[in-house]
């Protein structure tokens, strides 16, 4: 089955502790997206790339780093810099992007202990 | 700015009603508007709408753009409990950076 796995489901972090976050497609996607939402906020946009080794900053990167070694995987690594990281985390890819259907994984939901 | 804004912010119907719920959106280039439904988990697709005035159905869903007034409805006729969801629409951004700008979404709530 084609699709996009995140994990894990939950994920618990100490204070001033790194944590990262998994997505892969196997939809041979070019372009990948990490979101961040919040109760009432809608999606906010953390980090995409539109292609292996290439990423941009979204609205809200501060706290936040990414890497694409793979055209299939996208972590997402929240820093102790991020000072309020509970959240669900969603990850997303496209064909191409910009212009095409979105299609999300399940999300990962971090909570801070 | 490019946004997105989506009305009502929640809504709460009985079985059997129908809800329109709204999408305007202010975008560089636009492309197309999309529509997901959110239950617990990850959105799930719905419509692609990229021409005016053409609507796109799907049971009792449908939904519809105009490109003119730049807004996009969806309907949903019937309702059951089980479209009790949160609804987002979101419009790629193309000025280069090909972000896709999400609204804050529809809560809706059909009660039986």
């Amino acid at each position: 089955d084609g699709g996009i796995t995140q994990s894990p489901k939950y994920l618990f972090r100490k204070e001033g502790q790194n944590v990262t976050l998994s997505c892969e497609q196997n939809l041979n996607h070019d372009a990948m997206y990490w979101y961040r939402q919040d109760p009432g906020q809608g999606l906010r946009l953390i980090y995409y790339s539109q292609i292996v080794n290439d990423f941009q900053k979204g609205d809200i990167a501060e706290g936040y780093s990414v890497s694409r070694e793979k055209k299939e995987s996208f972590p997402l690594t929240v820093t102790s810099a991020q000072k309020n990281p509970t959240a669900f985390y969603l990850c997303a890819s496209s064909v191409f992007p910009g212009g095409e259907t979105q299609y999300f994984g399940p999300g990962t939901r971090l909570l801070v202990l | 700015e490019d946004k997105v804004v989506q009305s009502p912010l929640s809504l709460v119907v009985h079985e059997g009603d129908t809800v329109t719920l709204n999408c305007s959106y202010e975008v560089t280039n636009f492309r197309s508007l999309l529509w997901y439904k959110q239950e617990k988990k990850a959105p799930t697709f719905l419509f692609m709408l990229t021409s005016s005035g053409i609507e796109k159905k799907s049971g009792r869903l449908s939904s519809i753009l105009d490109k003119k007034e730049l807004f996009s409805i969806l309907n949903i006729t019937a309702t059951q409990t089980g479209d009790s969801a949160v609804y987002l629409c979101a419009v790629p951004e193309t000025s280069g950076t090909y972000k896709y700008i999400f609204g804050t979404g529809t809560r809706l709530k059909v009660l039986a």
